[in-house]
C-alpha cells in the first residue's frame, strides 16, 4: 500500500466558480478511482483511470491521470451546490482491495 | 437489481460490549469488503470476504472479525468495543475479477460511549 495525499483538505467556493482537487503519491498507481461521498451515505464511484495521461470527462467534471501515474486531478467547471461533498481518491491493490486518501471536503455556496 | 444495504443505520454501544453489523451485497456480486471511516477521514480497509473466506485484511486487530454467507451477505463483528471504534462502517460489494467497480452501502454509524 502507499500513502495517498489529497489536497486541499477543505474548499469552500461560490456557485459558478471552477476548482481543482489533487491526489498524489510517491509511488506509481496501478489504477486510481475518484468517489464522491455525501453526508450519511457511502462513497459513489465517479470514474476509474488506468492509463498514464488519461483524461476522462463526466459532464462538468474532468479527471486527469498523470503521465507517470503518480498523481491525478479532478477539475469541476461552474460548480453547483449539488457538487458539495467529500471527494475521495482510491488506489486498487491486490484484486479488489482499495486504499483511500483522506479526501477533499468541498462546499459550494449558492 | 438491488443495491447494497446495511443494518442497522445507527447503533450506540458501551465500551467493552460486542456488536454485529450486517450487509447485503448487490445482486450478482460475490465479494464483500468492509471499511471503517472515522470522522473527517477516508475509509480504511478492514477485510474482504470471497466465497465465505477472508480474502485479505487491513491493519485491524483480531477483535474485528467477519463472516460471509452462501448468499454473499456478510457480517462484521467487533468484540471488546473501544471508544476509538466509533465510526461509520461501510461495506462494499464487487465481483472478483469483474473489473474495478465496487459499490458501497450507506453505512452503519457506530457510537461507543
Amino acid at each position: 500500500t502507499q500513502l495517498l495525499e489529497q489536497s486541499p483538505q477543505f474548499l469552500s467556493i461560490q456557485e459558478g466558480e471552477n476548482l481543482t482537487v489533487y491526489c498524489n503519491s510517491s509511488s506509481v498507481f496501478s489504477s486510481l478511482q475518484w468517489y464522491r461521498q455525501e453526508p450519511g451515505e457511502g462513497p459513489v464511484l465517479l470514474v476509474t483511470v488506468v492509463t498514464g495521461g488519461e483524461v476522462k470527462k463526466l459532464k462538468r467534471l474532468t479527471f486527469q491521470f498523470g503521465d507517470a501515474r503518480k498523481d491525478s486531478s479532478l477539475h469541476i467547471t461552474a460548480a453547483q451546490p449539488g457538487d458539495t461533498g467529500l471527494y475521495l481518491c482510491a488506489e486498487k491493490y491486490n484484486f479488489n482491495k482499495f486504499y483511500f486518501g483522506s479526501g477533499t471536503k468541498l462546499n459550494v455556496k449558492p | 437489481e438491488t443495491g447494497v444495504t446495511q443494518s442497522p443505520t445507527h447503533l450506540i454501544k458501551t465500551r467493552g460490549q460486542q456488536v454485529t453489523l450486517r450487509c447485503s451485497s448487490q445482486s450478482g456480486h460475490n465479494t464483500v469488503s468492509w471499511y471503517q471511516q472515522a470522522l473527517g477521514q477516508g475509509p480504511q480497509f478492514i477485510f474482504q470476504y470471497y466465497r465465505e473466506e477472508e480474502n485479505g485484511r487491513g491493519n485491524f486487530p483480531p477483535r474485528f472479525s467477519g463472516l460471509q454467507f452462501p448468499n454473499y451477505s456478510s457480517e462484521l463483528n467487533v468484540n471488546a468495543l473501544e471508544l476509538d471504534d466509533s465510526a461509520l462502517y461501510l461495506c462494499a460489494s464487487s465481483l472478483l475479477g469483474g473489473g474495478y467497480e465496487q459499490y458501497f452501502g450507506p453505512g452503519t454509524r457506530l457510537t461507543v460511549t
